[in-house]
């Protein structure tokens, strides 16, 4: 059963720093890995899809990187600003028509 | 405006009754899903639908029921709701590798 992994839980940073979100995932058996965004009492956005045989993606001041072989993803995100304040969360699908497999997500704050 | 609407956004019921949540897409997506996101939990999948009068159930479909008559539409109903079933519940779509979520609905169940 796959499990994906997003450690810590919480992250505070002054405004300005680049940072770099970690998801890790069991099953390296991956068909795409897809970063989404969640603002208090809001739904999902996606940020950034990475297909299997994919490195990196890349919009704006975030990028994603994928390691299938050591069951990594990050998500780096540039001069960071208190708007980026959210909660990150990062999702694998097995296969095409699989279900997805959500981590429990990051609550980053960002400092003015 | 296109998208994933949900109604309604909130909702307060008691204890053993029915409620029925609905989820609307414009785009005709093939895939629809319910998750439901609790603390602790993170997001679960209730149930999804691969199209029309297709169903199946993901990790928490106890409960819980739902129809897809027409591509567009594809509502969660709670037969007789218990106060586990409290929680924030997303419909989401899928359209080739990614997925879209509606905006959500907060469900109490006093």
């Amino acid at each position: 059963k796959q499990e994906v992994t997003q450690i810590p839980a919480a992250l505070s940073v002054p405004e300005g720093e680049n940072l770099v979100l970690n998801c890790s995932f069991t099953d390296s058996a991956i068909y795409n890995l897809q970063w989404f965004r969640q603002d208090p009492g809001k739904g999902l956005t996606s940020l950034l899809l990475i297909q299997s045989s994919q490195r990196e993606q890349t919009s704006g001041r975030l990028n994603a990187s994928l390691d299938k072989s050591s069951g990594r993803s990050t998500l780096y995100i540039a001069a960071s600003q208190p708007g980026d304040s959210a909660t990150y969360l990062c999702a694998v699908r097995g296969g095409a028509n699989s279900k997805l497999t959500f981590g429990k997500g990051i609550t980053l704050s960002v400092r003015p | 405006d296109a998208g994933i609407t949900q109604s309604p956004r909130y909702k307060i019921t008691e204890t053993g009754r029915q409620v029925t949540l609905m989820c609307h897409q414009t785009w005709s997506h093939s895939y629809m899903f319910w998750y439901r996101q609790d603390l602790g939990h993170g997001l679960r999948l209730i149930y999804y639908s691969a199209a029309a009068d297709i169903t199946d159930k993901g990790e928490v479909p106890d409960g819980y029921v739902v129809s897809r008559s027409k591509t567009e539409n594809f509502p969660l109903t709670l037969e007789s709701a218990t106060r586990s079933q409290t929680s924030v519940y997303f419909c989401a779509s899928k359209i080739s590798y990614e997925q879209y979520f509606g905006p959500g609905t907060r469900l109490t169940v006093t």
